[in-house]
């Protein structure tokens, strides 16, 4: 398999429980990168990882925790979600951090009842 | 602060005619410049970008957009519309004193009419 992966494609999950996102890269990338992406809005960058340490957190709420084991694997844990945050997830990756160009997977379309 | 407008959330043409899908952007410093495009349910493709050099760029799929840095644009253009053109566009920004990181725009949604 090619590119960057993501899943699973759709999750739907209750306020209280607890779930993981997955995203694996295929291209050898040291850089990777986790975006909300809510209807109307312009996509917003919440983490990113290089060389499988964090280098940003966009504010985001502590319910989103994530976790970068090696260069080629990105997860969102997820745990006390509200509604509010029922959006398409996606992962991203890029050569280097601070490299001009990234690279997209599919997406998890996230639902909080 | 950068900041990215794409202006209509929805844009509709007819099979054949010209698409032209708009983009603004406020940024200090020259920036880097992108059209992505994004198929239902899938994720974001890079259409094309703008980093140095030649102002006209050509993308995937009959694309291309011009930089034009006194209007800080950076509109994208099809001669001829495809109903596979149907998708969502996203226009971004980015600076190298800001590490690269992805300014965005809101995006448009492409209709084609046949």
């Amino acid at each position: 398999e090619t590119g960057v992966t993501q899943t699973p494609r759709h999750l739907v999950m209750g306020m209280t429980n607890k779930k993981s996102l997955k995203c694996e890269q295929h291209l050898g990338h040291n850089a990777m990168y986790w975006y909300k992406q809510s209807a109307k809005k312009p996509l917003e960058l919440m983490f990113v990882y290089s060389l499988e340490e964090r280098v940003e957190n966009n504010s985001v709420p502590s319910r989103f925790s994530p976790e970068c084991p090696n260069s080629s694997h990105l997860f969102l844990h997820l745990h006390t979600l509200q509604p509010e945050d029922s959006a398409l997830y996606l992962c991203a990756s890029s050569p280097q951090q601070g490299t001009v160009t990234q690279y997209f997977g599919p997406g998890t379309r996230l639902t909080v009842l | 602060a950068q900041s990215v407008t794409q202006l209509g959330s929805h844009v509709s043409v007819s099979e054949g005619a010209l698409v032209l899908l708009r983009c603004n952007y406020s940024s200090s410093v020259p920036p880097y410049l992108f059209w992505y495009v994004q198929y239902p349910n899938q994720g974001l493709q890079l259409l094309l970008k703008y980093t140095t050099g030649a102002t006209l760029v050509k993308g995937i799929n009959g694309f291309e957009a011009e930089f034009k840095k006194s209007e800080t644009s950076f509109h994208l253009t099809k001669p001829s519309a495809h109903m596979s053109d149907a998708a969502e566009y996203f226009c971004a920004v980015s600076e190298e004193s800001r590490n690269y990181q992805l300014i965005w725009g809101a995006g448009t949604k492409l209709i084609i009419k046949p």
